[in-house]
């Protein structure tokens, strides 16, 4: 079955410094798609990153990058020059591609960024 | 593109009192899906829709039904509310497989049930 493990409810980063948020994942499905969120306090949700299993690069989109550990499981994102305006909560999520296209979340992980 | 929509934004019901969540998206997306946020449980799936007239079940689909009539709208029903449906439920659409896939959220629907 899939799952989707977050195993920092919150961490703290200096603004300006890079932080690792981490997001292991389980499922016996070979293609899969996995995927960062973040929610601010306003409460939208915001699409960050997108990497495929088949993907040979790891993703990056602008400040953010995921990096796809395929054997270990793991699909943490990095946030480089942490800005005031990344406090939020963050996804992971994943959904399975050859079977029933259900989108999982894990718990998510609550960042403040400090001045 | 006004992108996903979710209609009321906030909504107050009596224990056994029925409503309808709507939902809709105008990006021609196939995959529309429901979820509910509780505190300290990220998102679960309640219902997802992979095309018009295909429907199936998330993780927590006791009490809720939908349908997908057209591309375009997936409405969510409580059938007969009760506190613990209380939630902020979100709307999403996507298109899965491309190569750059992304699931647009719609802002949500507070719901309080007494």
């Amino acid at each position: 079955a899939q799952k989707i493990t977050q195993t920092q409810p919150g961490m703290f980063v200096q603004e300006k410094e890079a932080v690792t948020l981490d997001c292991t994942y389980d499922t016996s499905d070979p293609s899969y798609g996995l995927f960062w969120y973040k929610q601010p306090s306003s409460g939208e949700m915001i699409f960050l990153i997108y990497q495929g299993s088949y993907d040979q690069q790891n993703a990056t989109e602008g400040r953010y990058s995921l990096n796809f550990q395929k054997a270990r499981k793991s699909a943490n994102l990095v946030i480089s020059a942490s800005q005031l305006g990344d406090s939020a909560m963050y996804f992971c999520a994943m959904r399975e591609t050859s079977g029933t296209y259900k989108y999982i979340f894990g718990t998510g992980t609550r960042l403040k960024v400090l001045a | 593109n006004a992108g996903v929509t979710q209609t009321p934004k906030f909504q107050v019901l009596k224990t056994g009192q029925s409503m309808t969540l709507q939902c809709a998206q105008d990006m021609n997306h196939e995959y529309m899906s429901w979820y509910r946020q509780d505190p300290g449980m990220g998102l679960r799936l309640i219902h997802y829709s992979v095309g018009a007239g295909i429907t199936d079940q998330g993780e927590v689909p006791n009490g809720y039904n939908v349908s997908r009539s057209t591309t375009e709208d997936f409405p969510l029903r409580l059938l007969s509310a009760a506190p613990s449906q209380t939630s902020v439920y979100f709307c999403a659409s996507s298109l899965p497989g491309r190569v750059r896939e992304t699931q647009y959220f719609g802002p949500g629907t507070r719901l309080l049930v007494l």
